[in-house]
């Protein structure tokens, strides 16, 4: 059972132009969600993260929008930049049992091309 | 300088061996997570824990054992009865209250059993 999904396993966009990328969430008790960022064979890194109390979240030249009616968040990206490209998981917690257990989607790979 | 430590960053076994997996931190968090990484599959939590001495089992439980003696260490042993033990292995931490819970990860470690 995927309580949160990314469809869209992969992302190729123009460098200089917008990436935006998708997840969507089953569970109502999700109410905080970060954004990671991976490179190949290496840890992921935080990138940006969003309280269910906001519908947007921006640093610099990403930003995150949630819309919680509909159970869907996108990461944007404005300008891309070769440097962006990499493997993008969502991830979402609720406060089960008190722990800020972390679930994560299987991830967006996205290709910035020059 | 702080940061989350796992070795090695390859590993080899052959098949029906134990292998454990090392993780250090020295950020002073409370809470640690073992996750698996594979192709398709985003990340799957193993293993985490809160505090010392205290640990949950996580969706892909079966096959793992964990100890957290120690605040800043969170090892994890792949058993012989872990299927199909072959993945990229990513430890985290985070700390242990709301409003701030992203997690850092460490650089993985990629384990291939023969």
């Amino acid at each position: 059972d995927q309580q949160v999904k990314q469809n869209s396993p992969s992302l190729s966009v123009q460098e200089g132009r917008i990436s935006i990328l998708n997840c969507d969430y089953t569970n109502s008790m999700f109410d905080y969600f970060l954004w990671y960022k991976k490179y190949p064979a290496e840890g992921p890194t935080f990138l940006i993260s969003i309280s269910s109390i906001k519908d947007k979240n921006e640093d610099g030249r990403f930003t995150v929008f949630l819309n919680k009616s509909a159970k869907h968040l996108s990461l944007h990206i404005v300008p891309s930049q070769p440097g962006d490209s990499a493997v993008y998981f969502c991830a979402a917690i609720a406060d089960f049992y008190n722990t800020d257990k972390l679930i994560f989607g299987t991830g967006t790979r996205l290709q910035v091309f020059p | 300088d702080g940061g989350i430590t796992q070795s090695p960053k390859y590993l080899f076994r052959k098949e029906g061996q134990n292998v454990t997996l090392s993780c250090e931190q020295n950020l002073n968090h409370d809470a640690m997570y073992w996750y698996r990484q594979d192709p398709g599959q985003g990340l799957r939590l193993i293993y985490y824990s809160q505090i010392v001495n205290d640990f949950q089992k996580g969706d892909i439980a079966e096959g793992y054992s964990v100890s957290r003696e120690k605040k800043e260490s969170f090892p994890l042993t792949v058993t012989s009865a872990q299927k199909n033990p072959t993945a990229f292995y990513l430890c985290a931490s985070s700390i242990q209250y709301r409003g701030n819970t992203e997690a850092f990860f460490g650089q993985g470690t990629r384990l291939t059993v023969v």
